[in-house]
């Protein structure tokens, strides 16, 4: 079965910290993406990667940053983290073949920040 | 920009019934749609992908349908049962400047089966 998988379901950070969050595919899927989701705002697109070391904004990438140095893992980074980055937040990839392949979602890694 | 509305936002009903779940969306230029499922603090499950070019997806219980030029899809849901409990996340994928696909969501619709 095909799987996304987030390292970690729950996260406590303090304000100022760095942290990273870990997302793994083992679909061979050149696109990867980050989201979060808040209550009422819905999921929006942090950063998405269309290939290795390539990254491009999405819609909110504000005090965010990503890595890509392998093909199945894609990292968010929260340079200095802050209580308005407290969300859920979702990684998801998909195959660039066309308009019959879907996005997959990991489980998501709900983080905190106090 | 690509917005996305559902509607309703909510639903409540018995077990048993057929329900329609709906969505709109503004820029009819997409290249698919995805129906997701969420569980609370959960992430999202692909319940149908509608290709532009198709009118509807069939999965078990729920059928799919999509009408670009309009800006319309809706999830139709069959004999709707307990487990069927959870919000349903609509999702055309556009066309972004840089030439890649983009997932636009609405905020969903949350449905409660009751026994």
């Amino acid at each position: 079965d095909v799987k996304v998988t987030q390292s970690s379901r729950y996260l406590v950070k303090r304000t100022g910290e760095k942290v990273f969050l870990e997302c793994v595919q083992d679909m061979d899927h050149e696109n990867m993406f980050w989201y979060r989701q808040d209550p009422g705002l819905g999921l929006r697109l942090i950063y998405f990667s269309y290939d290795v070391k390539m990254k491009e904004k999405g819609d909110i990438p504000e005090g965010y940053s990503v890595s890509r140095e392998k093909k199945e893992r894609f990292s968010l980074i929260l340079e200095s983290a802050s209580t308005n980055q407290t969300s859920m937040y979702l990684c998801a990839s998909n195959l660039n073949r066309g308009p019959s392949y879907g996005y997959t979602f990991g489980s998501g890694t709900r983080l905190t920040v106090v | 920009k690509q917005e996305v509305t559902q509607i309703p936002a909510a639903l409540s009903v018995p077990e048993g019934e057929n329900l329609v779940l709906n969505c709109s969306f503004t820029d009819s230029a997409i290249y698919n749609l995805q129906w997701f499922r969420q569980d609370p603090g959960k992430g999202l499950t692909s319940l149908l992908l509608i290709q532009s070019s198709q009118r509807e997806q069939t999965s078990g219980r729920l059928n799919a349908s999509l009408d670009k030029s309009s800006g319309r899809s809706t999830l139709y849901i069959a004999a709707s049962q307990p487990g069927d409990s959870a919000t349903y996340l609509c999702a055309p994928q556009g066309v972004m400047n840089t030439g890649f696909q983009k997932l636009v969501f609405g905020t969903g619709t949350r449905l409660l089966v009751s026994p």
